[in-house]
């Protein structure tokens, strides 16, 4: 069974970069796209971008270039930076992917960053 | 990028109703249209692919149409244990956007 687990500081300050790891067990990392997603307290879904394991990535050109995914085979890690975080970027953030890359029928339990000074 | 917009933002219903929810595309998406259910302090679960097919697992109870830029979301028998948000997303064109989310509320 594949599980998804995402974990991160919790608390940023503004300008600063926000880190996320998502740890995958079950699945082996080559055979999918990994994608991130967000989701504002109260509010609705925002796909943050996908990465494949050889370094294929795609990313929602909302977040004006700041994302940037990578992937490490040999620890089954996926992770996300987010680049000069604001309070807008506040959210809880999933690892989530599927077959196809765009049906996201497996997710992680979220990680909630929240970014204030 | 896709705008997709959802009606109603929120409902509430008996059990045993039938309930759907409207999803609209800003363009044609042909039948790209996925289905989400989300419950409070939870992911959310993929329901439906390609605006009406099943995902496997998923009670028949719900179901899914539309093609173009008109989608809706049928719940039958509702259930207490179908309360909880749903998102409809379309996967035509990345960026994967999604709707706003209709909160499902039973009485």
């Amino acid at each position: 069974q594949v599980q998804l687990q995402e974990s991160g500081p919790g608390l940023v300050k503004p300008s600063e970069t926000l880190t996320l790891t998502c740890n995958v067990s079950g699945a082996f990392i080559r055979n999918y796209y990994w994608s991130w997603i967000r989701q504002p307290p109260g509010k609705g879904l925002e796909w943050i971008g996908n990465i494949y394991y050889s370094g294929n990535s795609n990313y929602n050109p909302s977040l004006n270039s700041r994302a940037t995914t990578s992937v490490d085979t040999s620890t089954n890690q996926v992770f996300l930076k987010l680049l000069s975080v604001t309070a807008a970027d506040t959210a809880v953030y999933y690892c989530a992917t599927g077959d196809p890359p765009e049906a996201f029928d497996m997710w992680g339990q979220g990680t909630m960053v929240t970014v204030s000074s | 990028d896709i705008k997709m917009t959802q009606s109603p933002s929120s409902l509430s219903a008996s059990v045993g109703d039938r309930v759907t929810i409207t999803c609209r595309a800003s363009q044609s998406i042909r039948t790209y249209l996925n289905w989400y259910q989300q419950k409070p302090g939870k992911a959310p679960k993929f329901l439906i692919y390609d605006a009406s097919s099943l995902q496997t697992g998923v009670s028949s109870k719900f179901s899914g149409s539309g093609s173009g830029t008109d989608f809706t979301l049928t719940i039958s028998d509702l259930q207490p244990e179908d309360f909880g948000s749903y998102y409809c997303q379309q996967t035509y064109s990345p960026p994967w956007t999604f709707g706003q989310g209709t909160k499902v509320e039973i009485k």
